[in-house]
């Protein structure tokens, strides 16, 4: 199947600093991605979808100067924690739309620590 | 709005046993699709089968199999001879329309799966 990556991993960042998570499809040109957050035995909650060459649709109640993203390419999308702080501690997952397949493909993640 | 409800918050199941995992949606569309995922402690999430509303056979990939009952708005999960691997959580998704591109997908709850030995 097709196979989208996450970078980095895993971030722990100071509480005021800015975080940039980087989404990218590897073997397919996706031009909508999705980016979700997800507590710690909760569902995935969808943010923003992130289309390329325009700008992204926020869910309600996500703060857009908060959350940025930027759909630059075809194979990337980037989300930055603009001034995280503690609470913005989360796993984050970004996920891509395969344009021949009904199928969306996620990336492995990026856990993010704001101390 | 679309919804998804898993009402199984945690499922013990002895390995090699059989296990159906609940869930339930509401749409008002008549195109959708329905998926499962598991994600394992790594958090990656991995595609376990799917299933189109104009689909008439239930779907099956392996151990895994869909039963699809439309007119109860319910696509259970069914894990037929269960393996200690296959301890997770179990999300149900939906997505709207089932023309290819960019529909978000909507999660319920899930489901913790775990197989006892």
């Amino acid at each position: 199947g097709a196979v989208v990556s996450q970078h980095p991993s895993r971030v722990i960042c100071k509480s005021g600093t800015s975080v940039k998570i980087e989404c990218r499809s590897l073997d397919f040109q996706a031009t909508t991605m999705f980016w979700y957050r997800q507590f710690p035995k909760q569902s995935l909650m969808l943010m923003a979808t992130s289309n390329e060459g325009s700008k992204a649709t926020y869910e309600q109640g996500v703060e857009k100067d908060k959350f940025l993203i930027n759909h630059a390419s075809l194979t990337l999308s980037t989300l930055t924690v603009t001034s995280a702080h503690p609470e913005d501690s989360s796993f984050y997952i970004c996920s891509a739309s395969s344009p021949t397949s009904y199928e969306q493909y996620f990336g492995p993640g990026t856990r993010l620590t704001v101390t | 709005a679309q919804k998804i409800t898993q009402t199984q918050p945690g499922m013990f199941v002895q390995e090699k046993e059989a296990v159906t995992l609940d869930c339930t949606y509401d749409t008002s569309d008549q195109s959708y699709g329905l998926f499962w995922y598991k994600q394992p402690s790594s958090g990656e999430m991995i595609f376990l089968i799917y299933q189109g509303s104009y689909d008439e056979q239930n779907a099956t990939e392996g151990r895994y199999s869909l039963n699809f009952q439309k007119a109860r708005k319910s696509a259970n999960l069914v894990i037929s001879a269960s393996q200690l691997g296959d301890s997770a959580m179990y999300f149900c998704a939906m997505r709207g329309g089932l023309i290819q591109g960019a529909q978000k997908l909507v999660f319920g709850q899930g489901t913790r799966l775990t197989i006892n030995p």
